[in-house]
């Protein structure tokens, strides 16, 4: 699977959209972008995935620019129950995950 | 449905010993996988299996066993357990299907060797 780059921590407002961005300048065509969060100390959670086009779910929003190297989770009105370590991740379907660091939100009451 | 369930949910080891950490799902889902992440990293996959009699090697399978005689479990075992193996282990399962694949993980056992 291809490397993915997200800045390392980002706080947001509560009540505010929160942003999440990921660099995949390498993505292969047929490599789906999926998001994940970790709550403290608890297993990973899947917020939502897309291949070329935006997607929206009861949790989050996902945007994938035209050339898929790029994209941006959005949390739309973030919560303090939002505060995790968010994870965006390359995957072909097939059944192996590679995790890397994340992104640590912080929301601020 | 209770998802994906692990225990013990702690345990301490002394050096040399060894123990069973264990998974159940009931999604019936046809893969599970075994992840541990170390204080302030990502997960890494240890074994995973794609159906029952059929397991695999991650990134870091060295020190662990696997088996998978059943669909609902999928039990991690630590034969002679080393400081190294101090981590939080997370069991998961998904099926895949139309190229993509939604892992769902249980809580998590938290292991340390002393």
């Amino acid at each position: 699977d291809a490397k993915t780059t997200q800045p390392p921590s980002m706080d947001c407002a509560e009540g505010r959209a929160a942003n999440l961005p990921c660099n995949h300048s390498t993505i292969s065509g047929n490599e789906y972008v999926y998001w994940y969060r970790q709550i403290h100390s608890q297993g990973p959670q899947y917020i939502i995935h897309g291949l070329k086009n935006n997607e929206t779910n009861e949790m989050a929003s996902l945007i994938i620019t035209e050339d898929r190297k790029s994209s941006t989770l959005i949390l739309p009105h973030a919560t303090l129950r939002d505060t995790a370590v968010y994870y965006c991740i390359l995957n072909f379907g097939n059944e192996k995950l590679t995790f890397g660091t994340g992104t640590r939100l912080t929301i601020i009451p | 449905n209770a998802g994906v369930t692990q225990t013990p949910k702690f345990r301490i080891l002394k050096i040399g010993q060894s123990m069973t950490l264990q998974c159940t799902q009931d999604m019936n889902h046809n893969y599970m996988y075994w992840y541990r992440q170390d204080p302030g990293m990502g997960l890494k996959l240890i074994y995973y299996s794609v159906g029952a009699g059929i397991t695999d090697k991650g990134e870091v399978p060295n020190g662990y066993n696997v088996s998978r005689s059943t669909t609902e479990d999928f039990p991690l075992r630590l034969e002679l357990a080393a400081p190294s193996q101090t981590s939080v282990y997370f069991c998961a399962s998904s099926y895949p299907g139309q190229g993509t694949d939604t892992q769902y993980f249980g809580p998590g056992t938290r292991l340390t060797v002393l």
